[in-house]
């Protein structure tokens, strides 16, 4: 069985800081993992992708996640926050059309 | 304009009426998807069409019947709904291969 566990409801950072969602997946072999970013009165954007090959992943909007086989981890990151990323991050995992997301993690940002 | 519009974006219903909700997707997707979106739930995948033709019905009530008559359109028919019902039920399309879901702007359902 898939899953997928985002310990973090909920985080409060402040702009210009730098910011981490984890993930912590459970799959039965080589996962493909992706975050997608929703905001409010949005449906769900692809942030970044990881299938295989370099560890650490480059997506848009200046976001990155690594991939660590031995954590069962896909944490997200970004260096710098701007206002605009306040929005709901979540964590999947899954291959072909089978994919098993996370409750998803609320992300504030205060000036 | 996300490539996979939703009709409509809001919706409140009875519980003894019947709705529609309509998908379209403009990527030449072949596969489309319905998900059920609830507060601080993971999304729940409802129902997936390969070649409009369904490959999953995850245990759904049948008070949801969705269907599929080309690749580009997926409607989700509602009657008799239950208030749990009440959700954002969004719309996703993918490609062949390993090619990631796209969204659409999801619906959102009241049943009063």
């Amino acid at each position: 069985a898939q899953s997928v566990t985002q310990p973090d409801i909920h985080i409060t950072v402040s702009e210009g800081a730098s910011l981490e969602l984890r993930c912590n997946y459970s799959y039965g072999a080589t996962p493909y993992l992706f975050w997608y970013v929703q905001s409010p009165g949005q449906g769900l954007q692809l942030l970044l992708k990881y299938f295989s090959g370099d560890t650490l992943v480059q997506g848009i909007k200046g976001f990155e996640a690594e991939f660590k086989r031995s954590q069962s981890s896909f944490n997200l990151r970004k260096p710098s926050v701007h206002w605009s990323d306040a929005a709901e991050y979540f964590c999947a995992v899954g291959r072909d059309y089978k994919l098993s997301f996370g409750a998803g993690t609320t992300v504030t940002v205060r000036a | 304009e996300t490539g996979v519009t939703q009709t409509p974006r809001h919706l409140v219903m009875g519980m003894t009426n019947k709705k529609s909700l309509k998908c379209e997707q403009h990527l030449g997707h072949n596969a489309m998807y319905w998900y059920k979106q609830s507060a601080k739930k993971p999304l729940e995948l409802m129902f997936v069409y390969n070649f409009k033709e369904q490959t999953e019905n995850n245990s759904v009530p049948s008070r949801f019947s969705p269907e599929c008559p080309n690749s580009s359109h997926l409607f989700l028919h509602l009657h008799t709904l239950q208030p749990e019902d009440s959700a954002l039920y969004l719309c996703a399309s993918r490609g062949t291969g390993d090619s990631p879901l796209h969204f659409g702007n999801g619906t959102r359902l009241t049943v009063t």
